[in-house]
């Protein structure tokens, strides 16, 4: 079975930390993908990776970049995490080319 | 911009009944179309794919049906139970990898 982990399922940060999300999955996929899920706003694509070192903005990249130095990890970060980034973030990998694979998902508050 | 609509945004439902959740997008030129169950407080799972060139996908007591030229989509459940409550996601991919997401349907059945 397919399996991506996520570093955190809870995590509570406070206004102008840096804070990192870290996903990993152990199927050797190219893409990877982070979200954020919010109420109302269903989830939103925040950046993706097709390849390690390589990356694309998603919908809503603002406040965010990431890292992608090894195929199985990619990491998402917020510079100066702020509180309207309070959020369910989720990690995802893709194996080619239909099957989105998601990690259960961190949750963030930040004060 | 693909635009993703789920309706009912909530159904309650007693257990044995057969319901519809409804998935409808803007953009017909869609690769794909799945459907994922999130349990709360977790990822997403998914459930069916439905390919672009197919009608339907059946899978246990799921059955998803897609009608591209009318950009819309349904999943029914056959006699519900409880463990089938859960949050579900409408999910159309066009080009590239990334997914387009509804909002959601919560679906609650009761004992």
């Amino acid at each position: 079975d397919v399996k991506v982990t996520q570093s955190s399922r809870y995590l509570v940060k406070r206004t102008g930390e840096k804070v990192f999300l870290e996903c990993v999955q152990d199927m050797d996929h190219e893409n990877m993908f982070w979200y954020r899920q919010d109420p109302g706003l269903g989830l939103r694509l925040i950046y993706f990776s097709y390849d390690v070192k390589m990356k694309e903005k998603g919908d809503i990249p603002e406040g965010y970049s990431v890292s992608r130095e090894k195929k199985e990890r990619f990491s998402l970060i917020l510079e100066s995490a702020s509180t309207n980034q309070t959020s369910m973030y989720l990690c995802a990998s893709l194996q080619v080319p239909d099957t989105q694979y998601f990690g259960p998902g961190t949750r963030l508050t930040v004060l | 911009k693909q635009e993703v609509t789920q309706i009912p945004a909530a159904l309650s439902v007693p257990e044995g009944e057969n319901l519809v959740l409804n998935c409808s997008f803007t953009d017909s030129a869609i690769y794909n179309l799945q459907w994922f169950r999130q349990d709360p407080g977790k990822g997403l799972t998914s459930l069916l794919l439905i390919q672009s060139s197919q009608r339907e996908q059946t899978s246990g007591r799921l059955n998803a049906s897609l009608d591209k030229s009318s950009g819309r989509s349904t999943l029914y459940i056959a006699a519900s139970q409880p463990g089938d409550s859960a949050t579900y996601l409408c999910a159309v991919k066009n080009s590239g990898y990334a997914l387009n997401f509804g909002k959601g349907t919560s679906l609650l059945v009761t004992p």
